[in-house]
Parts: structure tokens; sequence; C-alpha cells
């Protein structure tokens, strides 16, 4: 039980183009969904928590107009990377709770999604 | 400000034991965790400490002490396959996940 999928896995895409990533709950109602990034060698940084039907809450430093996140039902959130550019290239990954586990409110992670801009 | 610290880099031998440590101060705490990465995936869930004291799970172990913001991961009888990143990462009042630097694990033969 609670598994949570990304897709797609890897993407290339050019210089000012926009990329959506997908991340959903498979077996499992999300409450809450996280969306992090990771940069090589270093760890996990949160941009931004959704919860379904509402607006995302963005981390400090983080530009919610170039980072869209839309969590329109209990088992998807989308991240589009608008105008992406190369300094954008990076591992996002997506978490969601609300599958109880060994905690209230667990985040189970999804396997992550290379981006990188050419 | 939230902090979480822990070691860059550790070197340890096949067979042996290792400890990771991490100190933290965060706003509020629900627990923490401890989550091994290999590169270029996502952290699978090792252990979870909310009390204070030792959790034992097979070759790993996670000791918490809240009243010093400190948390260690044990590992024992290491093998070549734990050569990986090990994430602390604190559950904080406000349920988010912060995590740590983590720690770069090489396993010699």
């Amino acid at each position: 039980g609670a598994v949570v999928s990304q897709h797609p896995s890897r993407v290339i895409c050019k210089s000012g183009t926009s990329v959506k990533i997908e991340c959903r709950s498979l077996d499992f109602q999300a409450t809450t969904m996280f969306w992090y990034r990771q940069f090589p060698k270093q760890s996990l940084m949160l941009m931004a928590t959704s919860n379904e039907g509402s607006k995302a809450t963005y981390e400090q430093g983080v530009e919610k107009d170039k980072f869209l996140i839309n969590h329109a039902s209990l088992t998807l959130s989308t991240l589009t990377v608008t105008s992406a550019h190369p300094e954008d290239s990076s591992f996002y990954i997506c978490s969601a709770s609300g599958a109880g586990g060994v905690s209230y409110n667990e985040q189970f992670f999804g396997p992550g999604t290379r981006l990188t801009v050419l | 400000g939230q902090n979480i610290d822990q070691p860059t880099e550790m070197t340890a031998t096949e067979g042996a034991i290792v400890q990771i440590n991490c100190t933290y101060q965060t706003s509020g705490f629900n627990g923490l965790f401890w989550y091994q990465q290999h590169a270029g995936e996502a952290p699978t869930f090792l252990s979870y400490n909310v009390l204070d004291g030792l959790e034992e799970k097979g070759r790993f172990s996670s000791f918490l002490s809240r009243s010093k913001g400190y948390s260690y991961l044990l590992l024992k009888e290491l093998q070549m396959k734990d050569s990986a990143s090990y994430l602390c990462a604190v559950m904080t009042g406000t349920y988010k996940y912060i995590f740590g630097t983590g720690t770069r694990l090489k396993v010699l033969a």
C-alpha cells in the first residue's frame, strides 16, 4: 500500500519551453502533496505544499509563477515548470500524505523526475 | 530558523559498524525519519523516532534524544549495497519535513 507514482521519469526539453510533471497516489487519497527539488549531491528542498482544491503554499524563494502546482483531485497533483532554463535542471520528487503510516501525516515518496533543460 | 546538520561523507569497511549523527533545531517536532537514497532514486524509509530511545530494526537502529536535538542511525554488518546517501528528516509542528544535508556513505571491501 501507499504507492506514489510520477510521470515522466526523465524529460529533456529546450530552454524556454514548459514541462509538466504528474504525481499520483495509486492506492490512497492524498490529503496533502509535497514537491521537492534536489540538486546533485544536495539534500531535498521543499518547494511547495498543496492540498486538494486549494492553492499551493510555496516555500520562501520559490517563484509560484514559474512553478505552477495544481492539485485537482485527491490522487493527482501536477507541477509545471514554465519557461524552463538550464538552471531549472534538477531532480524533482513528489510525496503524498493521507495513507497513515508509522506516523500521522507520514509522507510517501514518488520515484522522482529528472529534468534536463538544454 | 530551521537547521538540521549531518556529516557530509563517511567511509567504512564491509562488515563494520557505522554511526551517522544528526542534530536539529526546528519549529516544533512531530518525529524524526531516516531515509536511504541511492543516486537518481527516491528516498526509501528506514526508521522513525518520536520518543526518546533506541528503535531497532534488523541491521539498522535509530536513536533519538529530544532534549538534545540529536539522533543517530546505526548500521551494523555493513554491506557494499549500503553505499548510499542517508537523510535525516524532521517532521515539524506543521507536519512538513525538513531534510538534513544528507550523509554520503561509502562502504569499502
